[in-house]
């Protein structure tokens, strides 16, 4: 069975820190990883995939098979990074998500 | 930039009844889903669909509930018979190798 886990529910910086956000997963076969971010009272939007290895609104994240890991990171945080991040990994087959718990991230001014 | 769209934000039923959530996918996906989130809990999946059909299913996705395509926009969620832990925010999503795209969402608050 796949997991992910995200272990911080709450994370707290100040604009222009870096800020990363911790995501390690379990799954026996090849993994797709994902990022999604939900702003307030707005929907869950794809912030990231492993395969396209892009940057997007400053986000990078790495997966590290040997670790099981996709942290996600940007290295100086703006006020409107402020909302909720999950993690979710992906079966090729059907194409199925299995989320995390999610992380939310306030960039303080 | 398509969207998936659904219908209604809000529900409210009564113990019981039944209810169906509306959902109209990305147009060329061939993947759809539902997954539901209990407040304060993570994003969970239901059922995936795909060639007019399910692919998968959840423990979660019991008897109780049903999905449909019923024509060719439309990706529907009926739950027979509502129970007080029903209560949750339903996600319609569709997807294509590049990620799955989600709707805003139906609040759904059984009563």
């Amino acid at each position: 069975a796949q997991r992910v886990t995200q272990p911080e529910k709450l994370l707290s910086v100040f604009k222009g820190a870096p800020v990363e956000l911790k995501c390690n997963y379990s799954y026996s076969g090849s993994p797709e990883l994902f990022w999604y971010v939900q702003y307030s009272r707005q929907r869950l939007q794809l912030l990231l995939r492993h395969i396209s290895r892009e940057s997007i609104k400053g986000f990078t994240a790495d997966l590290n098979k040997g670790e099981t890991s996709f942290h996600l990171k940007k290295p100086f945080a703006q006020e409107e990074d402020s909302a909720m991040y999950y993690c979710a990994l992906g079966i090729r087959s059907n194409y199925k998500l299995t989320f995390g718990k999610g992380t939310l991230l306030t960039v303080n001014p | 930039e398509p969207e998936v769209t659904q219908t209604p934000s809000h529900q409210v039923t009564q113990m019981g009844q039944e209810v169906i959530l509306r959902c109209v996918p990305i147009s060329n996906h061939l993947y759809f889903y539902w997954y539901r989130q209990i407040l304060g809990q993570k994003v969970e999946f239901l059922v995936s669909f795909y060639n007019n059909e399910i692919s998968e299913k959840s423990e979660i996705f019991d008897d109780q509930f049903s999905v449909e395509r019923p024509d060719g926009s439309n990706f529907t969620l009926k739950i027979r018979s509502t129970k007080l832990e029903d209560s949750a925010m339903y996600f319609c999503a569709s997807s294509t190798s590049n990620g799955a795209f989600f709707g805003q969402g139906t609040r759904l608050t059984v009563v």
